[in-house]
């Protein structure tokens, strides 16, 4: 069984500073896909980034990016020049190929972010 | 174009009651799950659907139930509530594809008493 673990409660920094959120994973597959996910106080979740195991480039969005390392099974993720809209929970998941049976995600527990003013 | 839509938004049910919650996918999306999350926790997959298909089940017990409609909306349904059954009830859609974006509705808020 896939297994995902953040192993940061709370996060809190300062407006315009740099922060990375740790994730790591645990899965016998080859193929598989990797996101991170934002939840504001809306409760929606957001798609922030995804990555494809097979691609050793990491995935850039903007101020968000990653850095994945297949081998250590790790997924951080980096977000430079923060803003208080990004004060919110982020969740890492991990999704194997359909082959493999449901389209599942398999989330972290969570990293509370703040950005303070 | 709508995003994935669910109702109600917010819910109080008694303990024993059954409670049946809805979600319309984004167009063209034929994949329909959900997901329970318990207040501080990440969500927890309870079911797929695909085609009117269920292709995938979580750990969670036959009080919970769902099905796919032709026009790809869904229903969950829970039987025989439990106080543990208050969390928030997530659906999501996406492309029957490999490491497609899943995408989420704002969920259903589900309190038993």
């Amino acid at each position: 069984a896939q297994t995902v673990t953040q192993s940061q409660p709370e996060m809190s920094v300062q407006e315009a500073e740099t922060v990375t959120l740790s994730c790591t994973y645990d899965t016998s597959e080859s193929n598989y896909y990797l996101f991170w996910y934002k939840q504001p106080p809306s409760r929606q979740m957001i798609l922030v980034i995804r990555q494809e195991a097979y691609k050793q480039q990491n995935a850039t969005e903007n101020r968000f990016s990653v850095n994945f390392q297949k081998a250590a099974k790790s997924f951080s993720l980096k977000i430079s020049d923060s803003q208080l809209g990004d004060t919110a929970m982020y969740f890492c998941a991990f999704t194997g190929v359909i082959i493999q049976g449901a389209q599942k995600l398999v989330f972290g527990q969570g990293t509370r972010l703040t950005i303070n003013p | 174009d709508a995003g994935v839509t669910q109702s109600p938004t917010h819910l109080i049910k008694t303990r024993g009651q059954h409670v049946t919650l809805r979600c319309s996918p984004i167009s063209g999306h034929k994949s329909v799950s959900w997901y329970q999350q318990v207040l501080g926790q990440g969500p927890q997959f309870i079911f797929q659907y695909y085609e009117k298909e269920e292709r995938g089940r979580g750990n969670f017990p036959d009080r919970f139930s769902a099905r796919q409609f032709p026009n790809y909306s869904s229903e969950l349904n829970v039987n025989a509530l439990l106080l543990g059954d208050s969390a928030l009830y997530l659906c999501a859609s996406s492309l029957w594809t490999d490491g497609n974006t899943i995408y989420f509705g704002e969920g259903s808020w589900l309190t038993v008493v």
